[in-house]
């Protein structure tokens, strides 16, 4: 019974370049969370996604970040045209459907380590 | 705006020397509070929720407890291998309907032998 599963562990882009960081839920669970922590920050809410529908993203930054979660395949976390202030790890976390967030203690993956240069 | 904070920032701990960890909120009706334990390259791991003031859980060396602005870990004899970071989070009802945790910096916790 995998958890929840993201690739790559890290990654490496020099400024400009596009990232896509990909999450794929625990089985059986359709809600996708993307959080990111930032070095000496706490964990931060940035989109919530459920098939092919974008719930809530008002914690995304306005320009360059992006989010999808097709019918089929992992969920996507797009930054295009990164810069040195996106460095930070992004984990993903994932729910039943019909259970909301106080009912279900959330399970997050390990996350990616982005590092941009 | 839903506020979390905790204390201390870093706690250094001799092998079985009890000690308890803070989290005071400030919530909107808290839903839910979360306690999670995050290793080094890992992700946040799941320990607790509590709902209501008064309320504890326990699991081996760990022990939660929740006041209407604070929450407890305490920790009971620990172990070397409970040393990580711990982070609290809450769920408040004006938190993106339910779902979106606000999380706290944490505390990161050493245990020597």
């Amino acid at each position: 019974n995998a958890g929840v599963m993201q690739n790559p562990r890290h990654l490496v882009r020099r400024r400009g370049q596009e990232a896509r960081l990909r999450c794929s839920p625990m089985k059986g669970h359709s809600h996708v969370y993307w959080y990111r922590q930032l070095p000496e920050e706490g964990l931060k809410f940035m989109v919530y996604l459920q098939k092919e529908n974008i719930i809530d993203e008002s914690g995304m930054p306005k320009e360059r970040f992006s989010a999808e979660f097709p019918k089929e395949g992992p969920s996507i976390l797009r930054i295009q045209q990164v810069v040195r202030g996106d460095s930070a790890a992004y984990f993903c976390a994932s729910s039943p459907p019909k259970m909301d967030g106080a009912s279900y203690g959330y399970t997050f993956g390990s996350g990616t380590r982005l590092t941009v240069v | 705006e839903d506020q979390v904070t905790q204390s201390p920032e870093a706690l250094r701990l001799q092998e079985g020397e009890s000690s308890s960890l803070n989290c005071s909120y400030t919530v909107s009706g808290l839903r839910g509070l979360f306690w999670y334990r995050q290793d080094p390259g890992k992700g946040p791991e799941f320990l607790f929720t509590l709902y209501s003031a008064g309320e504890e859980k326990e699991k081996e060396r760990l022990k939660a407890t929740l006041t209407k602005k604070e929450s407890f870990l305490h920790i009971t004899a620990p172990k070397p291998e409970d040393s990580a970071t711990y982070l609290c989070a809450v769920l408040g009802l004006n938190s993106n309907s339910g779902y979106a945790l606000n999380f706290g910096k944490g505390t990161s916790l050493l245990v020597t032998p």
